[in-house]
């Protein structure tokens, strides 16, 4: 139980392009995504937390505009980068907390996404 | 502000002996859990093991054990008969109850046969 999938998990687009990157409770409701992203040999950086149904609510220095967060339903949400740099090339986290984890706020990994943006 | 702090940037471990990997934390939360992620290199995040703050015990699962000691806010990782299959980055992570967690910078483990 308490899988997450993202998908796709390895994409490589032009610059000024858009690329959207979709997570997927599996198997539980999720009431809350989040977003990481993480450079080689680093940690995770909470870009932004989202609640089924209402607006996502981005950390301190993340661009709302140029990251996306859509969480429609309790078992998707989607990340889109708009206008793709090569700076936004990077490894794409995200997570899912809901049904038993609520209990012990623990958080379900999707497998990640590496954006490489030429 | 919640830090969660890793002093160990790298350690290394001969298989089947014991390694601790340190972790300490500052909060003025009460109620908290506290966990440890593995990362292999595949990247993805795996749960190690969990501690509820309120709980005296400490938590155990299987090989890997932990020493939480609360008023130290520290929150170390014990593993034990390490195996290869154990080499990967660590995250020890802090989270208040209905919070966002709190990651730490890491620590990348080597287990040498």
């Amino acid at each position: 139980g308490a899988v997450v999938s993202q998908h796709p998990s390895w994409v490589i687009c032009k610059s000024g392009t858009s690329v959207k990157i979709e997570c997927r409770s599996l198997d539980f409701q999720a009431t809350t995504m989040f977003w990481y992203r993480q450079f080689p040999k680093q940690s995770l950086m909470l870009m932004a937390t989202s609640n089924e149904g209402s607006k996502a609510t981005y950390e301190q220095g993340v661009e709302k505009d140029k990251f996306l967060i859509n969480h429609a339903s309790l078992t998707l949400s989607t990340l889109t980068v708009t206008s793709a740099h090569p700076e936004d090339s990077s490894f794409y986290i995200c997570s899912a907390r809901g049904g038993q984890g609520t209990t012990y706020n623990e958080q379900f990994f999707g497998p990640g996404t590496r954006l490489t943006v030429l | 502000a919640q830090t969660v702090t890793q002093s160990q940037p790298e350690m290394s471990v001969q298989e089947a002996e014991t390694v601790t990997l340190s972790c300490t934390y500052d909060t003025s939360e009460n109620n908290y859990y506290l966990f440890w992620y593995k990362q292999p290199p595949s990247r993805q995040m795996i749960l190690v093991i969990r501690q509820e703050a309120y709980k005296q015990q400490n938590a155990t699962e299987n090989r890997f054990s932990v020493n939480f000691q609360k008023a130290a806010k520290s929150f170390s990782l014990k593993i034990s008969d390490s195996q290869l299959g154990d080499t990967a980055m660590y995250f020890c992570a802090f989270g208040p109850s209905g919070s966002r967690l709190t990651f730490g910078e890491g620590t990348q483990l080597t287990v040498n046969p």
